[in-house]
């Protein structure tokens, strides 16, 4: 079947840098996205990789390894607005959408 | 730039029944794809929708059903309801020019099947 891992939890403290896993296993894997949902939000875009590396943008960035089936999303000085729950999302074959089953983080004060 | 749309927010409806779910997309956006939101399954796949045609769907049953219109308005339709349908249903849109790379997401539609 076609799944993507990621941890269900995450707590970190404020200022501090986070790491979220995510493992896929998905037929015609075109790129990975993430996404952030505040409780009784809509999820937000944050980023994609259609290639390996590191992709940033300000505090957040992503990486992909297509070779082993892996990617990780970092989010760096951590700020209380951070807690929310991340998704990754795989691009499986054309135009069909793979969520995690989401992260969700916690930021201590 | 108006966000994405859905009508109605919230709905009641008892196992059996149908209902219909109204998405409309980012002017400009022409493709349109549903999910459903539940607390242990995460974001579930549905069908994307582009230009008036189904690109790909997910594996629900036939129960669930969608189309877009011309305006690349969308709707999504589930009949013979039953109590695992109870979700939140979200539709995203996109310029659906390439695979993958940003969606946006409305609101979402809270269903409740009791």
């Amino acid at each position: 079947g076609q799944s993507l891992e990621q941890p269900s939890e995450v707590t970190a403290v404020e200022g501090a840098i986070v790491q979220i896993n995510c493992t896929y296993q998905t037929s015609g894997f075109y790129g990975l996205s993430w996404y952030q949902q505040h409780d009784g939000g809509a999820p937000t875009f944050l980023s994609y990789n259609a290639l390996d590396g590191l992709e940033e943008t300000g505090r957040f960035s992503s990486f992909l390894s297509r070779s082993d089936s892996y990617g990780y999303l970092l989010l760096q000085e951590l700020q209380m607005k951070d807690s929310a729950s991340y998704f990754c999302a795989a691009t499986s074959g054309t135009y069909k959408y793979i969520f995690g089953t989401g992260t969700r983080l916690k930021v201590l004060a | 730039k108006a966000g994405v749309t859905q009508t109605p927010r919230y709905l009641i409806k008892t196992r059996g029944q149908q209902v219909t779910l109204s998405c409309s997309p980012i002017s400009g956006h022409r493709s349109v794809s549903w999910y459903q939101q539940t607390p242990g399954q995460g974001l579930q796949f549905l069908f994307e929708y582009f230009s008036e045609t189904q690109r790909n769907k997910g594996n629900f049953p036939g129960r669930f059903s969608g189309r877009q219109f011309s305006n690349s308005r969308s709707e999504m339709n589930v009949s013979t309801l039953e109590l695992g349908d109870s979700a939140l249903y979200l539709c995203a849109s996109s310029s659906g020019a390439g695979e993958g790379g940003e969606q946006f997401f409305g609101p979402g539609t809270r269903l409740t099947v009791l």
